[in-house]
């Protein structure tokens, strides 16, 4: 999971495992929460997000699982393959009203998966 | 469409020196952020926009100064640039929408900046 340091919580995993990196977040007031992924020397790009009124959302290869009572998000991806060796972080806001002004996310500190041919 | 450009991608400054990084969006978003990014420390918002002409402070702004004078280039300043702004920035660029619930954020590549 996410954690204070300079260095990053790491998951090695070998072609074809399932991975599951997590996060852990502190505002109560979150309601809404992203994965992105960040390649090496690129942007972070956004996998999945999912709202508070659900504990459960799926993409492709890709599972977001939410525990408001222990304030917990994972991310499960499946069949991992060597592009989804990345930085992966969590992001989240509280609820904001409709077309509000102040809509920021806030970044949890990642963890670097490596995928293991 | 090129998405959100950031320009330069490196730079190398000493202290003392001043410089603007630009970013620029085609997508038409209102909302713009900058970001920047430290080894073990995830991504600490800088400053944002919510439309041409307005900006505000985020999470760790101080040294930096920001403008949008058009709603496809927000400009972040560094008037005397300082050895703890050695950091990759982000910009960032989102859609005003009727729900918060598909706030993706399109990003930038990123601009590293070294001040010895």
């Amino acid at each position: 999971g996410e954690s204070v340091g300079l260095h990053l919580p790491t998951l090695s995993v070998q072609e074809g495992d399932n991975s599951i990196i997590n996060c852990a977040y502190s505002n109560s007031a979150s309601d809404y929460f992203i994965w992105y992924k960040q390649e090496s020397g690129k942007g972070p790009q956004f996998i999945i997000d999912i709202r508070s009124n659900m504990d459960k959302r799926q993409g492709q290869r890709v599972t977001v699982l939410l525990n408001k009572t222990v304030k917990h998000l994972s991310l499960q991806i499946a069949a991992t393959q060597p592009g989804d060796s990345a930085v992966y972080f969590c992001a989240e806001t509280p609820v904001q009203n409709s077309g509000g002004s102040n809509y920021k996310l806030t970044f949890g500190k990642g963890t670097l998966l490596t995928v293991n041919p | 469409n090129a998405g959100v450009t950031q320009t330069p991608k490196f730079r190398v400054l000493k202290t003392g020196q001043s410089m603007t990084l630009l970013c620029a969006q085609d997508m038409n978003h209102e909302y713009m952020y900058w970001y920047r990014q430290d080894p073990g420390m995830g991504l600490r918002l800088i400053h944002y926009s919510v439309g041409e002409g307005t900006t505000a402070k985020g999470e760790v702004p101080d040294g930096y100064n920001v403008s949008r004078l058009k709603k496809q280039n927000f400009l972040l300043g560094l008037e005397s640039a300082a050895p703890s702004q050695t950091s990759v920035y982000f910009c960032a660029s989102c859609p005003r929408r009727a729900s918060w619930y598909t706030g993706e954020l399109f990003f930038g590549e990123g601009s590293r900046l070294t001040v010895l």
